[in-house]
């Protein structure tokens, strides 16, 4: 059984600071892996998709990585930003499910 | 990106009765889509996969005769919330996926039952 886990649950920072955010997962044999934005009482915004071939993703601030050996993504922030805040979500894939694994979830909050 | 609309995004209703909930894929189709359940400040928890055309798989312990399900069409999947209770009010929130099997999601619908 597939498990997600972020790292850290919360994380606070000033504005203009890069930060990255840790997404883990248990089996290797994934599809994708989707990063999402989700901002209180609102739905999911999908940030970056990356195939299970691929090693990272870039859309504009930011960057993910996806290494599937080692069971780990990372979403990279540049020059964060007040509106930035939100909670970021990961979600797997696996090859042979139907249904995506979600991570619970990592608060972050950008300080002006 | 692709959107997904879900209607309505607010309702209240009184205990004993049912509500339905749509979600729509507006500009692809999809043969697939997922219906979950968020509580306050907690992560999505996945209640059922809709897939058109044939019954939802709903997740363990998740009441499908109360939570019924329909998925009529490519774009359309239904969510009807039957005798609902003050327990049931929640944030639902749909997804749909592409051929890429990328999800997108509802904007989602806060359900509070009096």
């Amino acid at each position: 059984k597939q498990e997600v886990t972020q790292i850290p649950a919360a994380l606070s920072v000033p504005e203009g600071e890069n930060l990255v955010l840790n997404c883990s997962f248990t089996d290797s044999a994934i599809y994708n892996l989707q990063w999402f934005r989700q901002d209180p009482g609102k739905g999911l915004t999908s940030l970056l998709l990356i195939q299970s071939s691929q090693r990272e993703q870039t859309s504009g601030r930011l960057n993910a990585s996806l290494d599937k050996s080692s069971g780990r993504s990372t979403l990279y922030i540049a020059a964060s930003q007040p509106g930035d805040s939100a909670t970021y979500l990961c979600a797997v894939l696996n090859t042979n499910a139907g249904k995506s694994t979600f991570g619970d979830g990592t608060t972050l909050t950008v300080k002006p | 990106g692709a959107v997904v609309s879900q209607h309505p995004s607010r309702v209240i209703c009184k205990s004993g009765t049912s509500v339905k909930i749509e979600c729509r894929s507006l500009d692809f189709q999809a043969t697939t889509m997922f219906w979950y359940r968020q509580f306050p400040k907690k992560s999505l928890m996945l209640m059922a996969t809709s897939n058109e055309g044939s019954k939802a798989t709903y997740e363990q312990g998740v009441e499908k005769d109360k939570f019924l399900i329909n998925h009529a069409s490519l774009t359309l999947s239904t969510l009807t919330v039957t005798s609902a209770h003050p327990e049931d009010s929640s944030f639902y929130i749909c997804s749909a996926r592409d051929q890429l099997h990328e999800q997108y999601f509802g904007p989602g619908t806060r359900l509070t039952v009096t």
